[in-house]
């Protein structure tokens, strides 16, 4: 099976940086995404690794460390705006049809 | 990016009765598409694998009898809750596969009363 562990809640101030950290346990891993989800939304595609490094689009980067099972997707220069859910998702080597296993999400609330 | 529809976007019905969720890809053929069910403040839970031409995949613990999946064409497919019930009220994404990610669909709400 699948392990995917990533914070519940996290607070920030408007104008800072949050890091949202993800781990996971799986075999045949065979890439990362992070998505952002609003509030009766459905989510939408913010990046995907799956080479260790950093990725950096914009004021959001994420990385991944595929010998750590860690990655973390990095907020910068926050605004009211960013206050979502940021979901972190693996995709298995071999899944068909790019099957997505997804994390319990990380609810990020930005306070002026 | 490629863009996926639902319809309708909102339902509400009386417990016992079956409500269709359509589920399209507009702009690319998609052989597989997926179906999630959300509840309040928690992760997508993956609830089968659509593939175009042959029977859905069920994740363990979904009642396939229960939750009929037809996906008839490379760009439908539809979530079919039979004899719904009050715990059935959830949001219910589907997602199409594209050649790099999933494309999600903007949600159905489903309220039984």
């Amino acid at each position: 099976g699948q392990n995917i562990d990533q914070p519940t809640e996290m607070t920030a101030t408007e104008g800072a940086i949050v890091q949202i950290n993800c781990t996971y346990q799986t075999s045949g891993f065979n890439g990362l995404f992070w998505y952002q989800q609003h509030a009766g939304e459905a989510p939408t595609f913010l990046s995907y690794n799956v080479l260790d490094g950093l990725e950096e689009k914009g004021r959001f980067s994420s990385f991944l460390s595929r010998s750590k099972g860690y990655s973390y997707l990095l907020l910068k220069e926050l605004q009211m705006k960013d206050s979502a859910s940021y979901l972190c998702a693996v995709v298995m080597i071999k899944a068909a049809g790019n099957k997505l296993t997804f994390g319990g999400g990380t609810r990020v609330l930005v306070k002026p | 990016g490629a863009v996926v529809s639902q319809h309708p976007s909102r339902v509400i019905c009386k417990s016992g009765t079956s409500v269709k969720i359509e589920c399209r890809s507009l702009d690319f053929q998609a052989t597989t598409m997926f179906w999630y069910r959300q509840f309040p403040k928690q992760s997508l839970m993956l609830m089968a694998t659509s593939n175009e031409g042959s029977k859905a995949t069920y994740e363990q613990g979904v009642e396939k009898d229960k939750f009929l999946i037809n996906h008839a064409s490379l760009t439908l497919s539809t979530l079919t809750v039979t004899s719904a019930h009050p715990e059935d009220s959830s949001f219910y994404i589907c997602s199409a596969s594209g050649r790099d990610t999933q494309y999600f669909g903007p949600g159905t709400r489903l309220t039984v009363l």
